[in-house]
């Protein structure tokens, strides 16, 4: 089956640093992943779609300059918080989708703290 | 605008009695539905999607666009079926999809 991998698990940061997320689909080829948000006990917010080779498409409320999205190749996402600040800390999670698929497999998701 | 509506946050139910969780979508196009489980300190994994009519689990669900619902159901409910369950909308050219807010399953033995 299709399997989506993220990395790191779990990151502890200061208040200003940047951090990135990695997105991998390993079997297969993704023109587009998803980045989500998951406050605790709560559904999934969608932050941002992630093109291949194009800009990432933000959802209201998001900011781009906050949230970096780098879509490098067709098997990796990035997701990088940039100046992170403790209303950051959050569960994030990564999707993707293989080609003509609608059915989006997600990863297992990085939980970031931010102190 | 798309809209998935799950009502129930939390639903309780003895081992062995019946399941339904309540979904309803809007959508002015032609829907493509799923369902997602997230069992405790797992990921989100797909149950099932409309368009497959299958029966994983022992759970199904059927496209109502009557009534624009999709519920997911199972006549015997397991303790192992304890966790949150999402219903998504995509739509046509889009492979975007749109959850609703989640249904808890608890399942009691």
């Amino acid at each position: 089956g299709a399997v989506v991998s993220q990395h790191p698990s779990w990151v502890i940061c200061k208040s200003g640093t940047s951090v990135k997320i990695e997105c991998r689909s390993l079997d297969f080829q993704a023109t587009t992943m998803f980045w989500y948000r998951q406050f605790p006990k709560q559904s999934l917010m969608l932050m941002a779609t992630s093109n291949e080779g194009s800009k990432a498409t933000y959802e209201q409320g998001v900011e781009k300059d906050k949230f970096l999205i780098n879509h490098a190749s067709l098997t990796l996402s990035t997701l990088t918080v940039t100046s992170a600040h403790p209303e950051d800390s959050s569960f994030y999670i990564c999707s993707a989708h293989p080609p003509q698929d609608q059915t989006q497999y997600f990863g297992p998701g990085t939980r970031l703290l931010v102190l | 605008a798309q809209r998935v509506t799950q009502p129930e946050k939390l639903l309780s139910v003895f081992k062995g009695a019946p399941v339904e969780l309540k979904c309803n979508y809007s959508y002015s196009g032609s829907p493509e539905l799923f369902w997602y489980v997230q069992y405790s300190r797992q990921r989100l994994q797909l149950l099932l999607r409309h368009i497959s009519r299958e029966s994983i689990k022992g759970f199904t669900a059927d496209l109502n666009k009557g009534e624009t619902s999709f519920h997911l159901k199972k006549p015997f409910a397991q303790e192992e079926d304890s966790a949150m369950y999402y219903c998504a909308l995509g739509g046509a050219g889009s492979y975007q999809l749109t959850f609703g807010k989640g249904t808890k399953l608890s399942v009691i033995p």
